[in-house]
Order: structure tokens, then C-alpha cells, then sequence
């Protein structure tokens, strides 16, 4: 079964520019979730879409992230303009329909490098 | 989500038990405790989850007092592939998402 794919694996540039990562979760599931790691922190959540709709946001930076999952598949994560302190890995999950008693499935990340 | 307590780093003999344990003292009925690991360079992986009783599979056994206010995870003969952050989590049923907190690094030397 293939995974949750996710591009770029790394990515650096210089703050105030702008990048874009993404994500393809695995087939049929419902339930997207985009997290920030810092090194050394466990991951915190900045969304949940269920299908194409968000379900939760709240810890989102929405003056500088962004995220879309227009087709309710594959989705994008966008910082503009991008500041030191977003330098973290950028994971993607998804679960079959978001209920509480299933596992999430993790992608390997977007690290990011901002200068 | 009930907040998680976990020590920050153990270390454990190749060959021998990996017993980790997590404190979550104002877990609710029904939230479940869920096990997570992430290898260097990796994302998260799924280890094991459960609401009162005790649970085994092919990676892990997870052990669950009758008050719930505690649980441990057991890797029964751990190996250097099990070098990992483990990760204890409270999940409830208001949220879907998990809440990281910083997790337990485990070392597991030869």
C-alpha cells in the first residue's frame, strides 16, 4: 500500500520569499492534517481538513500560512513571506475518517531551511 | 486532551525489555492512549492504542492501570532499530488531531 507522499524533501530560502509544499495522501482517505516540527519539539498541529473542508485551524498562522485541499485528495501548504521561525519540518498525515479510535499515517516531511 | 508526562530520554540494552512509561493523571473516560514513535529523519509512526484494557500486537504491548491514570509501553526485546522518540498521547473524542508533546528518547544500545 503507498503511503503519504510528500514534496519536496527539503527546501531552503532566504526569509520574506515564499514556498509551497505538498501532499498526497493515502487512497480513500477522508482526513488530511498538516503539522510544524521544530527541532527538538514534537509536532503541533496547524490543520485539519475533512474531505475539502477545514475542520480545525486555530493554531494556523493565517496572516503567512495557507493551505487548500480543492479536490478534497491532494493538498498544499504555502508560507508568504516566510521568517526564520518557520525553519521546521512540515509533515503531512492522513486518516480513513477521522474518528478517534484510528491510527494517522505520517509522510516523511518537507524540511525547511529559512535564511 | 489530557496532558501527557513521559521522562525525556531512557536508555535499554539490545535484547532486553523497553518498558516506557507515561503519566496522564487527568485522562477522561473517554479519551484513548495512544503510542507513537518517530525515527530520526522520519515521520511519526503508529505503534499501539487502547482505552481500559490491555493491548498487544506485533510491535508493542501496552499496559494500562485500572485507574487510567498511567500507562507503559513494552517493547519486549528491543533492537537498534527501536532507537526512537516515543510519543504518549491522550486523544479525545472532541478532537480528531493528535497533541505531541516532546515524547521519551529512546536509546537502545549494543
Amino acid at each position: 500500500e503507498a503511503g503519504v507522499a510528500q514534496s519536496p524533501r527539503y527546501k531552503i530560502i532566504e526569509k520574506r520569499q515564499s514556498v509551497a509544499f505538498w501532499c498526497n495522501p493515502i487512497s480513500g482517505h477522508a482526513t488530511l492534517y498538516w503539522y510544524q516540527q521544530i527541532l527538538g519539539q514534537g509536532p503541533k498541529l496547524l490543520i485539519q481538513f475533512q474531505n475539502n473542508g477545514v475542520v480545525d485551524d486555530s493554531q494556523l498562522p493565517k496572516d503567512r500560512f495557507s493551505a487548500e485541499r480543492l479536490k478534497g485528495v491532494d493538498s498544499t501548504l504555502k508560507i508568504q513571506p516566510a521568517k526564520l521561525e518557520d525553519s521546521a519540518v512540515y509533515l503531512c498525515a492522513s486518516s480513513f475518517d477521522g474518528t478517534t479510535n484510528e491510527k494517522l499515517f505520517f509522510g516523511s516531511g518537507t524540511q525547511l531551511s529559512v535564511l | 486532551d489530557a496532558k501527557t508526562t513521559q521522562p525525556p530520554s531512557m536508555d535499554c540494552a539490545e535484547g532486553r525489555a523497553a518498558n516506557l512509561p507515561c503519566n496522564h493523571s487527568t485522562i477522561s473516560g473517554n479519551e484513548y492512549v495512544y503510542w507513537y514513535r518517530q525515527i530520526h529523519s522520519q515521520g511519526p509512526q503508529y505503534i499501539i492504542h487502547g482505552l481500559k484494557n490491555n493491548e498487544t500486537n506485533e510491535m508493542a504491548s501496552l499496559i494500562i492501570t485500572e485507574d487510567r491514570k498511567s500507562s507503559t509501553l513494552i517493547l519486549p526485546h528491543a533492537t537498534l532499530r527501536d532507537t526512537a522518540v516515543y510519543y504518549c498521547i491522550a486523544r479525545s473524542n472532541s478532537g480528531y488531531a493528535l497533541n505531541f508533546g516532546k515524547g521519551t528518547s529512546l536509546l537502545v544500545t549494543p
